[in-house]
């Protein structure tokens, strides 16, 4: 079975552009969450989406936004680019049932973004 | 909020060593804590998790503790091998407020390096 995929694998940008970033899950997965991960460090929790609902939302700016579709798959989309924008996303998912996320999460390879 | 501290933030030992990585956290309430190996270039790979009604799990050479009272718990990596060289993540978790989702809080990480 394949697992979680992401595309693009890498991305460049300039300052104040938009970008928009996708994830299907693992087959059979109904959650999935997205991560920022800088250099150096653990991964930072952005969003989290169940069913198409949100179920949790990090402490980054309204300036990032996120949706899940009918098929599970997921964007993060991230407008008025900034310098420290540049970071590997992550998407990790999960399964779940009767409205709960189990706890193990599974990540994609990343979207490693350069803003310019 | 939930923070975990990870240590070391290096840790370099030679091949057939043993390696231990410790993480201690905040929150009582976390419940669950996940390790994952993160490769140059790739996503964390899940390599092994404890729950805390468990002190300790093991997998091969892989084994992790817990102590639920000190709000501590460990990595342990026997036999280490040259293509155990990676940073590993140990996280933190519990089912949120709104009682379904679970969302982690990542360490720093440990960049491993074994040695031939």
């Amino acid at each position: 079975d394949a697992g979680v995929t992401q595309s693009p694998t890498h991305l460049i940008k300039t300052r104040g552009q938009h970008v928009t970033l996708r994830c299907s899950p693992i087959s059979g997965h109904k959650s999935v969450s997205w991560y920022q991960q800088v250099l150096g460090q653990g991964p930072q929790f952005i969003f989290q989406y169940y069913e198409k609902e949100e179920r949790g939302r990090g402490n980054f700016p309204d300036r990032f936004s996120a949706r899940q579709f009918p098929n599970y798959s997921s964007e993060l989309n991230v407008n008025a680019l900034l310098l420290g924008d540049s970071a590997l996303y992550l998407c990790a998912s999960s399964s779940g049932t009767a409205g709960r996320t189990q706890e193990t999460q599974y990540f994609g390879p990343g979207t490693r973004l350069l803003v310019l | 909020g939930e923070n975990v501290e990870q240590h070391p933030s290096t840790l370099s030992v030679q091949e057939g060593d043993s390696a231990v990585i410790k993480c201690t956290y905040s929150d009582s309430a976390s419940n669950y804590f996940p390790w994952y190996k993160q490769e140059l270039g790739k996503g964390p790979q899940l390599i092994i998790d404890i729950r805390s009604n468990v002190g300790e799990k093991k997998d091969q050479r892989i084994a992790v503790t817990l102590n639920k009272t000190a709000k501590h718990f460990s990595l342990h990596i026997t036999e280490t091998q040259p293509e155990d060289s990676a940073v590993y993540f140990c996280a933190a978790s519990m089912r949120g407020a709104s009682g379904g989702s679970y969302i982690p809080t990542f360490g720093r990480g440990t960049s491993l390096i074994v040695h031939p």
